[in-house]
């Protein structure tokens, strides 16, 4: 019952190069969606997917591309990392409908940018 | 411009006792309301949530009270336990489909710690 598999789990990066986070799923969920969060902060919404085939902005998407690659899977990029892109990346999915469906999380990606 | 707001950066209770986590909002869009807990190096949990059209929703020892008027919800633990020690998100959305479309916006968590 493995839910929202995130990978890896921790990455240094150097300023200037580029990665992609894995994320995946497994509950069959429609919407899926890439968080970061910073020290003492909540998490801030960086892209989501509503549906498989669209994407959609967040509230700090600038640096960033995603891929919905297919239902389960939705990748975040960073082209050429930056300091200000240290963070820890939580991925999440949810369905959609009814009276309101949570989101749940994967453990998240802590990565750090040299 | 903070939307969701936690006051409270940490709150410590003793077992046994009541717990009361406290969150604002600014946004009147946001019609559906949950609470997240987070243990280190842990992705945050879903613990309980709220829809606009309830003031109240209760899940064992976890009640949420929506005051709309107010812009205020608070999440109460009854009893604490030592377990319950984590940080814990209010999180807000636009739409029933509780951020089926647009997403969450977190607060900035308080970290609640429960005494012996």
């Amino acid at each position: 019952n493995a839910g929202v598999t995130q990978t890896p789990k921790f990455q240094v990066l150097k300023t200037g190069q580029s990665m992609t986070l894995q994320c995946a799923q497994d509950m069959n969920h429609n919407s899926m969606y890439w968080y970061r969060q910073d020290p003492g902060m909540g998490l801030r919404l960086i892209y989501y997917s509503a549906s498989e085939g669209t994407t959609d902005k967040g509230e700090v998407p600038n640096g960033y591309n995603v891929s919905r690659l297919n239902k389960r899977e939705f990748s975040l990029r960073l082209e050429s990392a930056a300091p200000s892109q240290t963070s820890v990346y939580f991925c999440a999915s949810s369905d959609l409908g009814g009276d309101g469906q949570p989101q749940h999380f994967g453990d998240g990606t802590r990565l750090s940018i040299l | 411009d903070q939307q969701v707001k936690q006051n409270s950066p940490s709150l410590s209770v003793q077992e046994g006792r009541i717990s009361i986590l406290n969150c604002d909002y600014t946004n009147s869009m946001f019609d559906y309301f949950l609470w997240y807990k987070k243990y280190p190096a842990e992705g945050p949990t879903f613990l309980i949530s709220i829809s606009s059209i309830k003031d109240k929703n209760e899940d064992g020892r976890f009640t949420v009270f929506l005051n709309k008027s107010a812009k205020h919800l608070s999440l109460h633990i009854v009893p604490s336990q030592p377990g319950d020690s984590a940080v814990y998100f209010c999180a807000a959305s636009e739409g029933l489909s509780g951020g089926g479309a647009d997403g969450l916006t977190f607060g900035k968590g308080t970290h609640l710690i429960i005494q012996p």
